[in-house]
């Protein structure tokens, strides 16, 4: 099974809106990544947050992460139409593995 | 500057056919890596390496082999395939980073993606 879980698996909100989206995983980890897919395209890297960082802002992303609970968040402010993407977590536990889950799919109507 | 490519974008094989999907990153990264995406399962990792020279299994490596003779170099390796290995493929890199005496896997560089339909 994989190691991270997004929630909500889709999201549907108006443009200027804010984005929340989920993700738990089930090991401990070194660091959290999140990332955007455009339809039919590669992943973009949006932020990293390490295991000691607790927040982290980059532009309108606003990522928070609960090692306590197994859990990170991330907030997309005023979101736009081109913010829909599907949106994933990774985690790793150090240098080995990056492992994925399941994704957001995220919908910003104009 | 490439980044990570990978050839090639579409490929339809039959089964029982093996074939290579070519990965190549020009980032001198240690860390390269296998993902296939189906709908709805997100990115599964198939395959990883630390390093030239040394490899290791992901959650799905059945089916796949994997080599690692280069740090530019990581390519995959379908023995016989199956229709459930059809697929888009995904390949990233990463440099690693230190933290508090740990070595760390940091951002992940993706290719394009490889499209791959098993008949």
């Amino acid at each position: 099974s994989q190691q991270g879980e997004e929630d909500p698996q889709a999201l549907s909100i108006q443009e200027g809106e804010n984005a929340t989206m989920n993700c738990s995983y089930k090991t401990s980890i070194n660091n959290l990544q999140w990332y955007r897919q455009n339809s039919g395209r590669g992943l973009v890297h949006l932020i990293l947050i390490r295991s000691n960082e607790r927040e982290k802002h980059s532009g309108r992303l606003r990522v928070t992460l609960d090692t306590s609970k197994k859990s990170s968040s991330l907030l997309i402010t005023a979101s736009r139409a081109a913010d829909t993407a599907s949106y994933f977590c990774a985690t790793s536990g150090g240098y080995q593995k990056v492992t994925f889950g399941t994704g957001t799919k995220l919908q910003v109507i104009p | 500057n490439a980044g990570v490519t990978q050839t090639p974008k579409f490929q339809v094989l039959k089964t029982g056919q093996s074939m290579t999907l070519q990965c190549a990153q020009d980032m001198n990264h240690e860390y390269m890596s296998w993902y296939r995406q189906d709908p709805g399962m997100g990115l599964r990792l198939i395959h990883y390496s630390v390093g030239a020279g040394i490899t290791d299994q992901g959650e799905v490596p059945n089916g796949y082999n994997v080599s690692r003779s280069t740090t530019e170099d990581f390519p995959l390796r379908l023995l016989s395939a199956a229709p459930s290995q059809t697929s888009v493929y995904f390949c990233a890199s990463s440099p690693y980073y230190w933290d508090s005496h740990n070595l760390n896997t940091g951002e992940l560089f993706f290719g394009e993606g490889s499209r791959l339909t098993v008949l």
